[in-house]
Formats: structure tokens, sequence, C-alpha cells
């Protein structure tokens, strides 16, 4: 067990719907990243957010957006879905720059 | 640019058998260096870190790794690889000062009984 949750496990949505991903960082963690995994596609970094501000934006599409809250959870917000979205998002955390990250075990998105 | 190379995609080894999973960066200094295992339908697990010292490092799961500078490469071993192992393995790199880090694509292991 990381210390990071992500809920949902799993969705199950139809295109353009929108979805909101839920992640908690570990107990103390001020970092928060979120990556996309598809198969075509691997592990890529979407965006990463320090103590409740934007801090590196990666390969994330204009109908994503995410924040952390002043709890440090974070939430990622995928609308207007496409086929092409069906992936696993994972959430990560670390407590400073360039440590570990510590996953969580993902949210399963399937988009129909 | 800054790059993580993992050139082999698949690796099938005998439950026995030693393992070498193959890791390049590219970067101007040196990065700090990881080994992530992620089972399927799991999230990624850290296996090792290098960020200075020895440059040889022992992980959980009994793999170690080894950086070498003059080949900015961080290879993953195992000398004797179990059934369990069967995974698909990433190598990360991290800047010091930043909050950057950049994911290999990731080598899927095979472990025949």
């Amino acid at each position: 067990d990381s210390g990071v949750t992500q809920t949902p496990k799993h969705l199950i949505t139809a295109t353009g719907q929108r979805v909101t991903l839920r992640c908690s960082p570990r107990s103390g963690d001020l970092s928060v990243y979120w990556y996309q995994q598809s198969l075509d596609q691997g592990l890529q970094f979407l965006i990463q957010y320090y103590n409740g501000e934007e801090r590196a934006k990666g390969n994330i599409l204009e109908r994503f957006s995410a924040q952390q809250f002043p709890d440090l959870h974070s939430e990622l917000n995928l609308s207007s879905l496409e086929l092409g979205d069906s992936a696993l998002y994972f959430c990560a955390s670390s407590t400073r720059r360039t440590g570990e990250l510590f996953f969580g075990e993902g949210s399963r998105l399937t988009v129909l | 640019a800054q790059s993580v190379t993992q050139p082999d995609i698949h690796i099938t080894v005998s439950e026995g058998a030693s393992l070498e999973l193959r890791c390049n960066y590219s970067y101007g200094a040196t990065p700090y260096l990881f080994w992530y295992v992620q089972s399927p339908g799991q999230g990624l697990q850290l296996l090792l870190k290098y960020f200075s010292g020895d440059t040889l490092v022992q992980g959980i799961k009994g793999f170690e790794a080894e950086f070498k500078r003059s080949q900015s490469s961080f290879n993953l071993r195992k000398p004797s690889v179990h059934w369990s192992d069967a995974a698909e393995y990433f190598c990360a790199v991290g800047f010091s000062g930043t909050y950057k880090y950049i994911f290999g694509t990731g080598t899927r292991l095979k472990v025949l009984a």
C-alpha cells in the first residue's frame, strides 16, 4: 500500500460525457502528479501540483483540467470524452523535489 | 533533449535465470534514477533509487541496479528470476531541484516456468 488513494477504481461512461477522478496523496506529501497510461502511448505525464498550485504541465488536453484543494487532495476532470481517452489514470505524490514518486492503484476509465 | 530509453520492449527469461533490464538516459548532469515495477492491474511500485554515492544500489525483491556515468546507464539486475517477477518495469529519471520526471516506455518481462 503506497498510501495514495484513488477513486473510483473503475469507471465506464459514454462519449461526450464528463468524469472526475479523485486522488488523496500520502499523508504529508504536498506534491501531486497525474499520469495517463494507455496501451499505445505508455505512461504520459499530464500535470503536477504543489500545495495547491500548478507547477508543471505535460501532455494534457484542453478538455482535461485538474486542481489541488487546500486539504491537498486532487481531482482530474475529463470532459467531452472520446474513445481514445480510455486509459488508466494514475495519481502519484511526493514529499520533495525529485524524491521518489508514490503511485496510487489507478482509475481505469472506459469510454464507450 | 532529456530522454530515457528502455531498448527492450519485451524480455522472456526462464525461472531461475538471471535478468538484466537496460536503461539509458540523456541528460547533461547526473539525474536521480529510479526503477519501478507494475504488476497487471496495479500501480507502479518503487524497486530502487539512486541519488548519489555508491553506484550499486540494492532494492526490494532481490533487485539491484548499477549506475554507470560513462555509459549514462542504470541497468536493473536480478541473479535469479522468480515467476512472480513477471511484470512491466519502468526506468525513470528525476532532475535535481525540479519537480520533473521522465519515464521510459517500459520493459515487459515474461517468466517461463
